[in-house]
């Protein structure tokens, strides 16, 4: 069955990098795009862009650009995001989910980053 | 960017029927797919491509659309439907989404 396993909970201090995974399987990693999803304590849900799992190729949200890195690990069937400069504000759940047409299918369970000096 | 709109909070009697609203302008041109969060848990898709719906998800979930508004019904309203639901479609920047804020439906 599809799975998508998002690494785990991260603390950082403000000025810092993160990168987080989500490690997939059960299907053709190359064949579904995989995009991501931040959600701030307490808000919604905010699209922030996607990564072509074929190509490479990333396509950031607007606001998500500069600071926000989308890249993958083919090999090990792997999406990652890399946030870079962390702020505050920055801490959410980040989500993965894969694509079936235009649609966000199947979801990782989330990783919570929290920015606190 | 497009932008989607969604009331905020809906209320329904349990085992009524209850119709979330979500409004775009780039929903004339585009489906919105709908998506359920319960506190603490990732979003599961409840419908896609106009009114289909993934293996699981029960048959009282549907959707509609006319226009710039995309509806999803939930008829005969079950305890466990408390829960958030987002309405989600391709933004008019091509291969851009967004979501709409969300609605809070609680069952009474």
């Amino acid at each position: 069955q599809v799975q998508l396993v998002q690494s785990g909970s991260e603390l950082k201090k403000p000025g810092a990098s993160v990168k987080l995974s989500c490690k997939a399987s059960g299907y053709y990693f190359s064949s579904y795009a995989i995009h991501w999803v931040r959600q701030a304590p307490g808000q919604g849900l905010e699209w922030m862009g996607w990564i072509n799992t074929n190509t490479g190729n990333p396509t950031y949200a607007h606001g998500f650009t500069g600071r926000f890195v989308f890249s993958l690990d083919t090999s090990a069937n792997t999406a990652n995001l890399q946030i870079s400069s962390l702020k505050a504000e920055d801490t959410a759940v980040y989500y993965c989910a894969r694509v079936l047409f235009g649609e966000l299918q199947f979801w990782g369970q989330g990783t919570l980053v929290t920015v606190s000096s | 960017s497009s932008e989607l709109t969604q009331d905020p909070a809906v209320s329904v009697a349990l085992g009524q029927t209850v119709r979330i609203t979500c409004q775009g302008d780039n929903l004339r041109t585009n489906y919105a797919s709908w998506y359920q969060q319960k506190p603490g848990q990732a979003p599961v898709l409840v419908i896609y491509s106009k009114n289909n719906r993934p293996s699981g998800i029960p048959d009282r979930f549907s959707a509609s659309s006319s226009g710039t508004t995309a509806s999803l019904t939930i008829t005969g309203a079950q305890a466990e439907d408390d829960a958030d639901y987002y309405c989600y479609s391709r933004d008019n920047t091509d291969n851009h989404y967004v979501f709409g804020p969300g609605t809070k439906v609680t069952v009474l």
